[in-house]
């Protein structure tokens, strides 16, 4: 079945610098979409992409979605105590119409 | 923005017995509802897909008759985990899709099962 596999497990960084998580897909997506969960909170939605080679920036994040489809990476720059959490990436196969297949996420520390 | 509410946020109960857990969202319809397990310090595991009125369609490895799922309205999910045992402890969380373009998924806050 699909999976989508997601790396590092664990990053710690010193406030201001860079952090990047991968994501990589068993199969090709329709679509893929990154979440953000606190520690203590639910997963919430930070952005989805769909074209091939798409990148999209918010602020000091930008996503990434690869030319096959079937990779995809969150960029944060001068992190800062805010963006602590884990951020996982979830996959939706072709057809799947939305069911998400998540990853195993990146936890994310960030010392001040 | 939509909501999901979910409930109980906690639940503490015997081996043997059910825990019914809701998942309703407050100003939308959700054609789809999703549910995920998590443990500690791990990704969400799908579970099931629900849609309105039909049968729940569950992940490769969950038991269906371990874990009932009911999408009787649009706005409301139940998942009952049925003669919990301590390995069902875990924290389960509902999400909803009602279609729009983002594809977000809306997520409740979860529900921590503690089973004794």
């Amino acid at each position: 079945g699909q999976q989508v596999m997601q790396i590092p497990q664990y990053q710690h960084v010193q406030e201001g610098e860079d952090f990047t998580t991968y994501c990589n897909s068993s199969t090709t997506l329709s679509n893929i979409q990154w979440y953000k969960q606190r520690p203590g909170g639910h997963p919430v939605f930070l952005i989805q992409l769909v074209k091939s080679g798409e990148v999209k920036k918010q602020k000091r994040l930008t996503f990434q979605f690869g030319e096959a489809k079937k990779n995809s990476s969150l960029h944060i720059t001068a992190t800062q105590t805010t963006d602590v959490g884990t951020y996982f990436c979830a996959g939706a196969a072709p057809g799947g119409y939305n069911k998400l297949i998540f990853g195993a996420g990146t936890r994310l520390a960030v010392h001040p | 923005g939509a909501v999901v509410s979910q409930h109980p946020s906690w639940v503490i109960c015997k081996s043997g017995t059910s825990v019914k857990i809701e998942c309703r969202s407050l100003d939308f319809q959700a054609t789809t509802m999703f549910w995920y397990r998590q443990f500690p310090k791990q990704s969400l595991m799908l579970m099931a897909t629900s849609n309105e009125g039909s049968k729940a369609t569950y992940e490769q490895g969950v038991e269906k008759d371990k874990f009932l799922i009911n999408h009787a309205s649009l706005t409301l999910s139940t998942l009952t985990v049925t003669s919990a045992h301590p390995e069902d402890s875990s924290f389960y969380i509902c999400s909803a899709y009602f279609g729009g373009e983002t594809g977000e998924l809306f997520f409740g806050e979860g529900s921590r099962l503690t089973v004794l």
